[in-house]
């Protein structure tokens, strides 16, 4: 069945700096969603990409569609603290492993 | 809106024991979804209804998890003879359609099989 595995597990940054997550799929998507869970919370939507190559842009936020559309980042520019929690893509119905961000005051 | 509400919020159960857990999507929205998530870790994908029927149910761990839904709109997910490896969050979403739609999700019940 089709596999989605994120990297890193886990990130911890220092405020300010910058934050990236890499999704991979075994299979090719139709398109891509992003959601965010904070500690304590449910996954919440951020975004969905569907064309090839796209880049999408929310804030300090940056969302990228890989060509072959089986692969997908995140990047988040000068980190805050309320950017904390496990942020996750989703292709169809699964979820990726999702990616654990700590940031240090 | 009301969002998606899911109910009991928390659910302590015996080994052995059956479980009724209850998701009330958001009014209008078709598509309606199960997952599980154990502490710390992904979301597992159980169910799939679109509409009353599920086309996808092939994330069920077992023979023991069913699920319905009626009317189009609440469902319920029925953990029978309850293991302590059911213990984790149930999280219920919907979405305007089918799964290409951002879902929404519910606060979710935490399960604990003592």
């Amino acid at each position: 069945g089709q596999q989605v595995m994120q990297i890193p597990q886990y990130q911890h940054v220092q405020e300010g700096e910058d934050f990236t997550t890499y999704c991979n799929s075994s299979t090719t998507l139709s398109n891509i969603q992003w959601y965010k869970q904070r500690p304590g919370g449910h996954p919440v939507f951020l975004i969905q990409l569907v064309k090839s190559g796209e880049v999408k842009k929310q804030k300090r936020l940056t969302f990228q569609f890989g060509e072959a559309k089986k692969n997908s980042s995140l990047h988040i520019t000068a980190t805050q603290t309320t950017d904390v929690g496990t942020y996750f893509c989703a292709g169809k119905l699964t979820f990726g492993t999702g990616t654990r961000l700590t940031i240090i005051p | 809106g009301a969002g998606v509400s899911q109910s009991p919020s928390n659910k302590v159960t015996e080994k052995g024991k059956d479980v009724e857990l209850r998701c009330d999507p958001i009014s209008g929205h078709t598509a309606l979804y199960w997952y599980r998530q154990s502490l710390g870790q992904g979301l597992e994908f159980l169910i799939y209804f679109q509409g009353n029927s599920a086309p996808d149910k092939s994330g069920l761990p077992s023979d023991r998890f069913s699920a319905e839904r009626t009317g189009g709109s609440v469902s319920t997910l029925t953990i029978q003879r309850t293991q302590q490896e059911d213990s984790a969050v149930y999280l219920c979403a919907s979405s305007l359609r089918g799964a290409q739609y951002e879902q929404y999700f519910g606060p979710g019940t935490r399960l604990t099989v003592t």
